[in-house]
């Protein structure tokens, strides 16, 4: 888990707020996953991103979810509006990219608390 | 639709003995598959893999072997040790591009009792 850093920690919202989770992949990393896992289920793929891009988002729910990796700064998993469903740990994960390389290095997870 | 299933929620076993953990699969566009080791409150740790051109890969004391025709694989942990006690999640993915998302199971908790 070193080197990929996720904050915050817990976060706590109340239902129809905003909820903005960030990760800052290892260095030298340039790939960055997120993942959710709902509890009592293992982890679920959500969105693959490159820098500036989004290259697969095809476990992201349609509505209220959005993801983001500018060119300067930390990959945004941006929650519009929660709901309690969305209470989950949101896991991110980063690798180098390329044929190949496929271990994914994976941060401590924020734990999103809806109330 | 489970992709990955293991089917043992949980798994206790002595200190010094042989910890196997269980994963079976039914996508047979899985090529390349990984192990994860969980703590509470952490995020997962990559431990071992696999691809799905071999049939056993060991790291120490993790032996990771692949049965592609049953798409079953296991991981071996010999001696397990108190501090192996997590979650293991195997994940495979579908390595034809130049990533892979993983398709994580639900997860096996292993005690290792001293």
């Amino acid at each position: 888990n070193a080197g990929v850093m996720q904050n915050p920690r817990h976060l706590v919202r109340r239902r129809g707020q905003e909820a903005r989770l960030r990760c800052s992949p290892m260095k030298g990393h340039s790939h960055v996953y997120w993942y959710r896992q709902l509890p009592e289920e293992g982890l679920k793929f959500m969105v693959y991103l490159q820098k500036e891009n989004i290259i697969d988002e095809s476990g992201m729910p349609k509505e209220r979810f959005s993801a983001e990796f500018p060119k300067e700064g930390p990959s945004i998993l941006r929650i519009q509006q929660v709901v309690r469903g969305d209470s989950a740990a949101y896991f991110c994960a980063s690798t180098a990219g390329g044929p190949g390389r496929y271990e994914q290095y994976f941060g401590p997870g924020t734990r999103l608390t809806v109330t | 639709d489970q992709q990955v299933k293991q089917n043992s929620p949980s798994l206790s076993v002595q200190e010094g003995r042989i910890s196997i953990l269980n994963c079976d699969y039914t996508n047979s566009m899985f090529d390349y598959f990984l192990w994860y080791k969980k703590y509470p409150a952490e995020g997962p740790t990559f431990l071992i893999s696999i691809s799905s051109i071999k049939d056993k890969n060991e790291d120490g004391r993790f032996t990771v072997f692949l049965n592609k025709s049953a798409k079953h694989l296991s991981l071996h942990i010999v001696p397990s040790q108190p501090g192996d006690s997590a979650v293991y999640f195997c994940a495979p993915i579908t390595g034809g591009t130049s990533y892979g998302k993983l398709t994580f199971g639900q997860g096996t908790i292993l005690t290792v009792h001293p």
